[in-house]
């Protein structure tokens, strides 16, 4: 099993350009979320997951959206990517709630300038 | 005040010491996550406990719910061990989330 991967791993963005940030499980977990990570700071929850076409915010989700079609995929679109976005990025997975373990993907980094 | 407190923030030792990383919170939680990032970025679950005390080879958690406090100890630490520890909590209520400490970065000196 691959786990929990994400792609790409490094990007740079210019200021008011998209992208989106792919996330993908291969261990049929309900949960995913996306977390950004900043210096200093703890990760903090951006969107999450709990099924195929459920999602809600977490405790930072202006600036992005997702979208959950599928059981293994959990892209984060960010739309008109301002200087506040670079973070480093990790997608997690966890069969059912946060009680119990969740499982990291490698993380993106992204900076936007 | 944050939610989930780790002290220290940064921990440098010698090899072969025994060491202690502590978390503090103040919520209400199901259960208490620790973690481990390495310098290269990637994050992988230590333990996951809701009581009592848990160990992994060289690593040992334990949780205090009264007191509302858990700490990791890890022992014979080996330069392998250097990494940031990161404490998170899911809390009694929406516990679909996670709220994580700052972490504590480890050195450890051959």
């Amino acid at each position: 099993n691959a786990g929990v991967t994400q792609t790409p791993k490094f990007r740079i963005l210019k200021i008011g350009q998209s992208m989106t940030l792919q996330c993908a499980q291969d261990m049929n977990h309900n949960y995913m979320y996306w977390y950004r990570q900043d210096p200093g700071m703890g990760l903090k929850l951006i969107y999450y997951s709990v099924g195929a076409g459920i999602t809600d915010k977490g405790e930072v989700p202006n600036g992005y959206n997702v979208s959950r079609s599928t059981t293994e995929d959990f892209p984060l679109r960010l739309e008109l990517a301002a200087p506040s976005q670079t973070s480093v990025y990790f997608c997690a997975s966890s069969y059912s709630t946060a009680g119990i373990e969740q499982f990291f993907g490698p993380g993106t980094r992204l900076t936007v300038l | 005040k944050n939610e989930v407190e780790q002290s220290p923030q940064n921990l440098t030792a010698q090899e072969g010491e025994f060491i202690t990383i502590n978390c503090s919170y103040s919520v209400g939680i199901s259960a208490l996550h620790w973690l481990q990032q390495h310098p290269g970025g990637g994050i992988v679950s230590l333990f996951m406990l809701s009581s009592g005390k848990k160990k992994h080879g060289r690593l040992i958690a334990t949780i205090n719910i009264q007191e509302k406090h858990s700490s990791l100890h890890i022992t014979a630490s080996h330069p392998r061990d250097s990494a940031v520890y990161i404490c998170a909590v899911a809390s009694n209520f929406g516990n679909e989330k996670l709220t994580f400490g700052t972490g504590t970065r480890l050195t450890i000196i051959p």
